[in-house]
């Protein structure tokens, strides 16, 4: 099936740094979503993206699409502990269901 | 806010047995969905529902799952004979649309097969 990859696995940052997750597709998506996971929570949703090339902001995060629709990233500006959780992306296949990538978890030392 | 509920929080059973995990979606939403996550991995998908039908599966949704929306509030996962791999932790979420304005998830059943 479809597989959508995300980079890097961990990272570890020091509080007041920033963040980047990357999201790939081999193939072309009609659109993504990004989820964040606290420890022991469930998946809260943060924004889904659809055209090519789009950038939105919430805050302190940056998500974007790439214009081939085949990569996104989200960018945490100065991250805070409450940041702190797995990041998800989900992206969706035309005519298919969500499929998550396998997350990157997020540490913020204080 | 709005909520998607679901019972029990854990779960455990022995191999073999049949499990019925229950959600209750948003009132308002018309599809629902249920993934897998096993402990530390993502998240994966098994099915989503409108209309009273399944409208996708993926390929863990084998034989040995069903769900069902007995009524006009629950959604339930059955698992039948279960194996120790079924182990997971197990969300149930539902869209108002078809995911445009994203998934709201529930805060998941714990299922541990012994």
């Amino acid at each position: 099936g479809q597989q959508v990859m995300q980079i890097p696995q961990y990272q570890h940052v020091q509080e007041g740094e920033d963040f980047t997750t990357y999201c790939n597709s081999s193939t072309t998506l009609s659109n993504i979503q990004w989820y964040k996971q606290r420890p022991g929570g469930h998946p809260v949703f943060l924004i889904q993206l659809v055209k090519s090339g789009e950038v939105k902001k919430q805050k302190r995060l940056t998500f974007q699409f790439g214009e081939a629709k085949k990569n996104s990233s989200l960018h945490i500006t100065a991250t805070q502990t409450t940041d702190v959780g797995t990041y998800f992306c989900a992206g969706r296949y035309y005519g298919q269901n969500f499929v998550f990538g396998p997350g990157t978890r997020l540490s913020v030392l204080p | 806010e709005p909520e998607v509920t679901q019972t029990p929080s854990h779960q455990v059973t022995q191999m073999g047995q049949e499990v019925i995990l229950r959600c209750v979606p948003i009132s308002n939403h018309l599809y629902f969905y249920w993934y897998r996550q096993i402990l530390g991995q993502k998240v994966e998908f098994l099915v989503s529902f409108y209309n009273n039908e399944i409208s996708e599966k993926s390929e863990i949704f084998d034989d040995q799952f069903s769900v069902e929306r007995p009524d006009g509030s629950n959604f339930t996962l059955k698992i039948r004979s279960t194996k120790l791999e079924d182990s997971a932790m197990y969300f149930c979420a539902s869209s108002e649309s078809e995911g445009s304005y994203g998934y709201t998830f529930g805060s998941g059943t714990r299922l541990t097969v012994v």
